[in-house]
Order: C-alpha cells, then structure tokens, then sequence
C-alpha cells in the first residue's frame, strides 16, 4: 500500500493570510500528482494535475510546486479568504496504473 | 453538460442486506473508481475499472462487488451490508493518462 501524506492534519487562518501545506508521496515510478479542493457537503474538486519535476502552478490565488525526486508537493495560498476554506487532498498515481492514492487531506479555516 | 451520478443519496438498510449504490456517468470516460470517506481515514479506493468488462480491487475491496457492462455505469454491491460498512461513497471517473477525476456527489449508507 502506497503511502501519502500530508501536513498539517488541519489549520486556522486569519483572513489576509498567506499559507501552505505539503503532500509527501513515494519518489519512485512517479506518474502524476494531483491537488483537489473539498468543501464541507460537496465533491471534491480538481485544483492541478502535476506530472513532471519541477512543475509549478497557478489558478488565482492558488499555487503548487512539485518535486518528484524528494516526493513532495507543497499549494500555496495567498492572501486566504473564508470561502477558502476546505479540504485540501492530494492524489498520488504511480506508474501507469491510474490508481489514485488519496493522501488524509489537510483542513483549511479562514476566520474572518 | 457531462456529469457523474450517484444513487440513492442517502440510504439506511439493515445488517446482512444486500444493498446496490449507482454510479453513472456521461463523460464517456474509460477510468471509474469507488471510494469510501471514513473520518481518520479520508478517501480510500474500494474498486476500480479502466473499461468494459474490466474489474480491480482497491485497498478495502472485502465486502464489495462491482461489475462494468458498459462505459457509464460502475454499480457497487455490498453482497451482505455490515455495520462497518457505514460510510459515505463516492464515485469518481477519469480519461485516461494522468487525467483528473470527476466526482459524484457522494452516497451516504448507513448500515443498522
């Protein structure tokens, strides 16, 4: 079984803060990375899908990196706002297998 | 628009039942997957298939079934419902590659 992690298990901001969160995941036979954003009572949603070295991504305010070759990713947010709030997951695939490895998800509050 | 489907929504049965949850999608994506969300344990891989006729076990596929005879629909069978088997689950599908996955809405199962 494939090992993903992510820290801290959860988090609370103030509004106006910048913040960021990291997923660990094995560093052998890497395939891709993806970053989901999960809100209380909804699906979760797509934020990136990462498939090389040193990828880095942006959608607003929102914004991750990727190192494959230490197993790690880190999403940054700037300048959180309350609807920021959410669950943040990151899937590991291996290989070319598609088999996604849900890492626990770190919880994000804003406060306003 | 393409979108994923799951029912029933919500779903209360008793030990030993068997019990059905529907996933179906249009996005006519080969790739679907079954996940259950159990606090401490965020999203776990139950079963998968990457087309027709093609079936896999996730990590805690003891308990379920599932069968693909076509490319919309993956339904997932709890042969004998169990009070573990309370949980909320989520169907998801994916193209191929590194795509990123389309979730359901979620199916709430509440084993008595």
């Amino acid at each position: 079984i494939l090992n993903v992690e992510q820290s801290p298990q959860s988090l609370h901001v103030q509004e106006g803060d910048s913040t960021n969160f990291t997923c660990s995941f094995p560093s052998s036979n890497f395939y891709a990375l993806h970053w989901y954003r999960w809100e209380t009572a909804k699906s979760p949603e797509a934020l990136f899908v990462m498939t090389l070295n040193g990828d880095e991504k942006k959608k607003g305010r929102i914004s991750a990196t990727l190192n494959t070759k230490e197993g790690y990713s880190y999403l940054y947010i700037k300048g959180s706002q309350p609807e920021d709030s959410a669950t943040y997951l990151c899937a590991f695939i291996k290989g070319y297998g598609q088999n996604f490895v849900f890492g626990p998800g770190t919880r994000l509050s804003v406060l306003p | 628009d393409a979108e994923i489907t799951q029912s029933p929504r919500h779903k209360i049965t008793e030990t030993g039942r068997q019990v059905t949850l529907a996933c179906h999608q249009t996005w006519n994506h080969n790739n679907m997957f079954w996940y259950r969300q159990d606090l401490g344990h965020g999203l776990r891989l139950i079963h998968y298939s990457y087309g027709v006729q093609d079936t896999n076990k996730g990590e805690v596929s003891d308990g379920y079934s599932v069968s693909r005879s076509n490319t919309e629909d993956l339904p997932l069978t709890l042969e004998s419902a169990a009070s573990s088997q309370t949980s909320v689950y989520f169907c998801a599908s994916s193209t191929q590659g590194s795509g990123e996955l389309f979730f359901g809405e979620g199916s709430r199962l509440t084993v008595l």
